[in-house]
């Protein structure tokens, strides 16, 4: 089945310095790629929608500025958290939406785990 | 508005008993419903969805799923436990309009030999 990847998978830094993440579509294309985050004991909530060559729809409430996303291409989507605080430690999860697949299918990478010192 | 409760936060059977895990939701119009599961550092997997078609909802690995819109609820069954089962279930619940996945908090399954 398609494979979406993200890379790091977890990832320690200091306060105030940035911090990307990314996430590949392994084996399609997604023109659409959504990014997701995860605080423990709790839901995933949706932080923005990465559309491939347009700008990022973002989710009441996520600073666009502090989470820039970057969907240059069919198969890579970037999330660069910006001066980040402990207060941005978390789970990351992105997946993508198969061009070629119904709007119902979305796979799923592993995750990235973001802690800040 | 929409949301999705998943019941309990774990559950543990024996293995070869049956598994329940419950998801309750809400939505104003007949929304899309899902099913994943996610074991330790892999990405989630889709166990099954439900999209308007049969209410009774066969997915992967044994699993199935009933819509029952009377009492907005999407619980997760399967006959047998297998060890290979234990993960962390996801309830997600798709409104007919937008792109937006409504997850539920999780359950996480342990599965006693």
């Amino acid at each position: 089945g398609a494979v979406v990847s993200q890379h790091p998978s977890w990832v320690i830094c200091k306060s105030g310095t940035s911090v990307k993440i990314e996430c590949r579509s392994l084996d399609f294309q997604a023109t659409t790629m959504f990014w997701y985050r995860q605080f423990p004991k709790q839901s995933l909530m949706l932080m923005a929608t990465s559309n491939e060559g347009s700008k990022a729809t973002y989710e009441q409430g996520v600073e666009k500025d502090k989470f820039l996303i970057n969907h240059a291409s069919l198969t890579l989507s970037t999330l660069t958290v910006t001066s980040a605080h402990p207060e941005d430690s978390s789970f990351y999860i992105c997946s993508a939406r198969d061009r070629l697949a119904g709007e119902e299918t979305q796979y799923f990478g592993p995750g990235t785990r973001l802690l800040v010192l | 508005a929409q949301s999705v409760t998943q019941l309990d936060s774990h559950v543990s059977v024996s293995e070869g008993t049956p598994v329940l895990l419950r998801c309750n939701y809400s939505s104003s119009y007949s929304p899309s419903l899902f099913w994943y599961v996610q074991h330790p550092n892999k990405g989630l997997q889709l166990l099954l969805k439900y999209t308007s078609a049969a209410t009774l909802v066969k997915g992967i690995n044994g699993f199935e799923a009933e819509f029952k819109k009377s009492e907005t609820s999407f619980h997760l069954t399967k006959p047998s436990a297998h060890m290979s089962d234990a993960a962390e279930y996801f309830c997600v619940v798709r409104p007919i309009t937008g792109n937006q996945f409504y997850f539920g908090t999780g359950t996480s399954l342990t599965v006693i030999p």
